[in-house]
């Protein structure tokens, strides 16, 4: 079996402030890793994703993810957050040779100007 | 591709009506799955299928919930009777295996049973 677990319900921040939004994961098998992020009204697109090779993966908007085996861990990173950046994020996994993904609840990120 | 297709985007009915959410995924995309999202329960998936055969309907809350996949390029959600507590955002998304696993949804259909 496997789970992603969100730590945080809800993160709020001012802007240009660094963020981290904490995900971690179970799994037996290897795994493939991603964040998404959903804006009001809208339907989950992809940030970033970890397949395989460097564990710091960047993706769209200035975000980065860090993969730590050790840890099992996939924290999400921004620099300086924007108001736009305010919006719904789900980290998710993938293991083995299955297609079928585990999300977790999600962690609402809200940016305060 | 213009993505992940859903109609309609908004459905207004009243209880004890047929709801049919329609899909269409992304061509050459070969699982196709359904979700539910309510702020209670969060994302859950209803159901999935893989080249049009439905593989793992575990998630389908009840009976009343039935999903087809006529064909590669098109599916529908069907809630027949509808009640007020099927009131949700339900979305389709697609994968390809030939891709790197990740999920592409649609923009959704908001729900709302009176």
């Amino acid at each position: 079996a496997q789970s992603v677990t969100q730590l945080d319900s809800q993160v709020p921040v001012f802007e240009e402030a660094p963020v981290e939004l904490r995900c971690n994961y179970s799994s037996s098998v290897s795994v493939y890793l991603f964040w998404y992020v959903q804006y009001p009204n809208q339907g989950l697109q992809l940030l970033l994703k970890y397949l395989s090779g460097s564990t710091l993966v960047k993706g769209i908007n200035g975000f980065e993810a860090e993969f730590n085996k050790s840890q099992t861990s996939f924290h999400l990173r921004k620099p300086s957050v924007h108001i736009s950046d305010t919006a719904e994020y789900f980290c998710s996994l993938t293991g083995g040779g299955s297609y079928i993904p585990t999300f977790g609840r999600g962690t609402s990120l809200i940016v305060h100007p | 591709d213009a993505g992940v297709i859903q109609s309609p985007r908004h459905e207004v009915t009243e209880m004890g009506q047929e709801v049919t959410l329609r899909c269409k995924p992304i061509s050459g995309h070969d699982y196709l799955f359904w979700y539910r999202q309510t702020m209670m329960r969060g994302l859950e998936l209803l159901i999935y299928f893989n080249n049009n055969v439905p593989i793992d309907d575990s998630g389908m809350p009840e009976d009343r919930f039935s999903a087809k996949m006529p064909n590669a390029s098109f599916s529908t959600l069907k809630i027949q009777p509808s009640e007020p507590r099927d009131s949700a955002v339900y979305f389709c998304a697609s994968t390809s295996t030939s891709g790197s696993r990740e999920q592409y949804f649609g923009p959704g259909t908001r729900l709302t049973v009176t």
